[in-house]
């Protein structure tokens, strides 16, 4: 059964400190999409990547997010430094943009607080 | 960019009663709406999608419909079980954009 997987599940840091998450796409897929859910704001895209060329991180506070994919099986959301305002749930999705294929894949999410 | 509205907020129904939830989106040039469900502590899971050169779509007890001219297309799901009750949302996307907006979610309660 083929799924995404994030890690860590859940994360709690103080604010200042550095975090950084991790999403393992499924195997095959070429696109991976990282995703912020917060009560106000629901779930926002962050940033997008295809065959592991980052292409759209419009959604992401540029000064303290970076999202990078060091090889096709591992997808890095990294906050630097931290904020309480960041406190949400990170979701990363995948996807495979062939054929016509637009369906995206969530992973369980990683639930960020930062105190 | 792409705005999407999702109605109602809330719904509840008895089970074995049926489920509509609505979305309207704002760019036409949109052209995949899929449908997401998404249960406490968890992701959320595709659970049917439509491509605009569709009108509806069915798998098993859910069903999707499309109108392009109005913007519109709901989410509809017969015979209700309590498993059914999750957050559900609707999103909007262009192809060529992969910015999937989504709308702000139905929490859906079936009551046994």
């Amino acid at each position: 059964d083929a799924r995404v997987t994030q890690t860590p599940r859940h994360k709690v840091t103080e604010m200042g400190q550095e975090v950084t998450m991790r999403c393992q796409p499924i195997l095959g897929h070429n696109t991976v999409f990282w995703y912020r859910q917060t009560m106000m704001q629901g779930l926002e895209l962050l940033a997008y990547f295809r065959n592991r060329a980052p292409l759209d991180d419009s959604g992401m506070p540029k000064d303290r997010f970076s999202a990078e994919m060091p090889d096709a099986t591992l997808a890095t959301l990294k906050i630097q430094p931290s904020e309480p305002r960041d406190s949400a749930v990170y979701f990363c999705a995948s996807g495979l943009e062939e054929w016509g294929g637009y369906e995206q894949y969530f992973g369980p999410g990683t639930r960020l607080t930062v105190t | 960019g792409e705005n999407v509205e999702q109605h109602p907020s809330t719904l509840s129904v008895q089970e074995g009663d049926s489920a509509v939830i609505k979305c309207t989106y704002s760019d036409s040039a949109s052209n995949y709406f899929p449908w997401y469900k998404q249960e406490l502590g968890k992701g959320p899971q595709l659970i049917i999608d439509i491509r605009s050169n569709v009108g509806e779509k069915k798998d098993q007890r859910i069903a999707v419909t499309l109108n392009k001219t109005a913007k519109h297309f709901s989410l509809h799901i017969t015979e209700t079980q309590p498993e059914d009750s999750a957050v559900y949302f609707c999103a909007a996307l262009e192809y060529n954009n992969n910015d999937m907006r989504f709308g702000a979610g139905t929490r859906l309660t079936v009551k046994p």
